[in-house]
């Protein structure tokens, strides 16, 4: 069980949007930043840091936002590349660790 | 380029040990705090433990302190993971992983190397 929810898959056509949350709580998410990571099958990838910074290179497409207790991945004009999976990670206050959603698996049809 | 090479997983007994390594190269390795993370078959991801740049500080789960140690050699920049008495449970892919900046966030990451404890 994860600390951090997140919904199990996803899905959307080539070219079309899709949010994915992640929900957490005061000791998590509210109070420190939020990371996303796209695991596609080699190198895992960090695509948002700081809640909605991209790192040099993460296409405009893929954007992050936070508020309260949840955060957002949002990937607009979907490609068959953007299928993977992909999870949000955070520093927890309490646990005194990173704790990371269970993943979400995103299929572009 | 930054690079991150994990290496020595395998399989292993349960009640083994195992040696887990991360090249570094691309970076100025004693700058940046250092992570370990796993990801178990068909599960999510699981942090293991931070290293802070000369080794002086180490955050880890609870789950593993006492049979996992977290270490790190500047001189060769690397990173290292002893993984004793090992359960079944332990079986996973193992990820290297450089933490950038304030944030805490993983900014690269290694390809992984899976270990598989059985008997």
């Amino acid at each position: 069980q994860s600390v951090l929810t997140q919904p199990p898959s996803v899905s959307a056509a080539p070219g079309q949007k899709v949010t994915i949350s992640c929900s957490g709580s005061s000791s998590n998410i509210a109070n420190n930043y939020v990371s996303w990571y796209q695991f596609p099958g080699t190198a895992p990838k960090l695509l948002i840091y700081e809640n909605n910074k991209r790192p040099s290179g993460v296409p405009d497409r893929f954007s992050g936002s936070k508020s309260g207790t949840s955060a957002t991945l949002g990937i607009t004009g979907l490609q068959t590349g953007d299928e993977a999976d992909y999870y949000c990670g955070t520093w927890d206050s309490s646990l005194s660790g990173v704790v990371f959603g269970g993943g979400t698996k995103l299929t572009v049809l | 380029e930054v690079q991150l090479v994990d290496s020595g997983g395998g399989l292993v007994q349960p009640g083994g040990s195992l040696r887990l390594s991360c090249a570094a190269s691309g970076f100025p390795f004693t700058k940046y705090w250092m992570s370990w993370v796993r990801q178990a078959p068909g599960k999510g991801l699981e942090w293991l433990a931070n290293i802070k740049q000369d080794g002086s500080e180490i955050d880890s789960v609870d789950s593993v302190k006492g049979r996992f140690t977290v270490f790190r050699d500047n001189t060769k920049n690397s990173l290292y993971l002893q993984m004793n008495n090992l359960r079944a449970e332990d079986t996973a892919v193992y990820y290297c992983a450089r933490i950038g900046g304030a944030s805490s966030a993983f900014d690269y990451w290694g390809h992984g190397t899976l270990v598989t404890v059985s008997a």
